[in-house]
């Protein structure tokens, strides 16, 4: 049963825009959450990140915001660019340390 | 600057060949991590490591087994290789639970099963 979930396997969005990405998850003794960024053929980077006693992060472009009591968390990318055009995962760490992802969303940015 | 290196960016390999896929870190990092990465699939945790000698199965860990021998480096082991295994691997590494500690990750490995 997948704990991190992405429900939106791809996302069309236009430049200048703002991209909203959604991930929800199951188990509430996740205590971080982070966003990564793929390109194909590439390992995976981070992005963002948000431990689960706050509600909202930010780092230029991008906030993640993270709703506990829903178990949902998205990310805004504002404003959007063709250079971010990329596979986005969803991740939450558990009580181990280990790190649990969703199954991506492809942000495509168009001009 | 975080480094994790794979060994190999692109391998193909038989069916029933024993695979050995490499992994190592230059930051000290008492987590190590194998996934794998299959169209539609997302990232699934095959093994996790958060000291020598020490690992614990993730999601998929059938067909596969792991070695840490030394802190700064992961193996992953596919015992006879099956064309189900063709897949992106993918290694990473972070610190132990305490703040803001993302994982790093190598530039992956493309595996070809024939």
């Amino acid at each position: 049963d997948q704990q991190v979930k992405q429900n939106s396997p791809s996302l069309s969005v236009q430049e200048g825009r703002i991209s909203i990405l959604n991930c929800d998850y199951t188990n509430s003794m996740f205590d971080y959450f982070l966003w990564y960024k793929k390109y194909p053929a590439e390992g995976p980077t981070f992005l963002i990140s948000i431990s689960s006693i706050k509600d909202k992060n930010e780092d230029g472009r991008f906030t993640v915001f993270l709703n506990k009591s829903a178990k949902h968390l998205s990310l805004h990318i504002v404003p959007s660019q063709p250079g971010d055009s990329a596979v986005y995962f969803c991740a939450a760490r558990d009580d181990t340390d280990k790190l649990i992802f969703g199954t991506g969303t492809r942000l495509q940015v168009f001009p | 600057d975080v480094k994790v290196t794979q060994s190999s960016r692109y391998l193909v390999k038989r069916t029933g060949e024993k695979v050995f896929l490499e992994c190592v870190q230059d930051m000290d990092h008492e987590n190590m991590f194998w996934y794998r990465q299959d169209p539609g699939l997302g990232l699934r945790l095959i093994y996790f490591s958060y000291d020598v000698k020490m690992k614990e199965k993730g999601d998929i860990p059938e067909g596969y087994s792991v070695s840490r021998e030394k802190k700064e480096r992961f193996s992953l082991i596919l015992e006879s290789a099956s064309t189900n295994q063709t897949s992106m691997y993918l290694c990473a590494s972070s610190f132990h639970t305490g703040g803001a500690s993302e994982a790093f990750f190598g530039q992956g490995t493309r595996l070809t099963v024939v």
